[in-house]
């Protein structure tokens, strides 16, 4: 079975300073690793992933993030913070094969300080 | 433009009155998903589509149902709705169920109060 612990529920980080989400999987398998994004009243959209080759992922919005598989861990950063970015992260996994379904962490809300 | 519509946005409701959600996708996407969004939890899926007429249930399926008769439509039904069922609720499609063809779209929500 798979699963996502995201750290922290809610995380503050002033405006310009270095933002990191923190995400580890647990997958028996190979995983697939996914970050959403949630913007106040709307759906989740892909910021990010991870499939295969480059363990470095960039998405959008000047987000990426690292799969270390020695450390069972995805976490997401971004170099500066800007007050856009406030809204609701998700990590999410999949194994690249077999019959698991997308597997979501519980999120975190990044809150931007002026 | 490829999109997920779910309608409506809001909704307040009593206890035991049956209501439909629709969720319609646009990209001829074969799995489609509903979820639950509740404070603390995530999201937790509720019921799934593989392709048409093909249903399964998710983590959370008590007291919703769903249909499939088009490959674009997947609703979602409470025929007796509680007061534990106040949640915001999302659509989602894709391509597939497994590896990297599950990007998921996501409709914009249903925010629905059971009174």
């Amino acid at each position: 079975a798979q699963s996502v612990t995201q750290l922290g529920s809610h995380v503050s980080v002033s405006e310009g300073a270095l933002v990191l989400l923190r995400c580890n999987y647990s997958s028996s398998v190979p995983p697939y690793l996914f970050w959403y994004v949630q913007y106040p009243n709307q759906g989740l959209q892909l910021l990010l992933k991870y499939t295969t080759g480059a363990t470095l992922v960039k998405g959008i919005n000047g987000f990426e993030a690292e799969f270390k598989k020695s450390e069972t861990s995805f976490h997401l950063t971004k170099p500066s913070a800007h007050m856009s970015d406030a809204a609701e992260y998700f990590c999410a996994v999949i194994s690249n094969f077999g019959n698991e379904k997308l597997t979501f962490g519980t999120g975190t809300r990044l809150t931007i300080i002026p | 433009e490829a999109q997920v519509t779910q309608n409506p946005r809001y909704l307040i409701t009593v206890t035991g009155k049956k209501l439909t959600v629709t969720c319609s996708q646009n990209m001829n996407h074969e799995y489609m998903s509903w979820y639950r969004q509740d404070p603390g939890l995530g999201l937790r899926q509720i019921y799934y589509s593989m392709n048409v007429e093909v249903t399964d249930k998710g983590d959370v399926p008590e007291g919703y149902k769903v249909s499939r008769k088009e490959k674009r439509n997947f609703p979602l039904i409470l025929e007796s709705p509680s007061p534990n069922q106040t949640s915001l609720y999302f659509c989602a499609s894709s391509l597939a169920r497994t590896g990297d063809r599950n990007i998921q779209y996501f409709g914009a929500g249903t925010r629905l109060s059971v009174l």
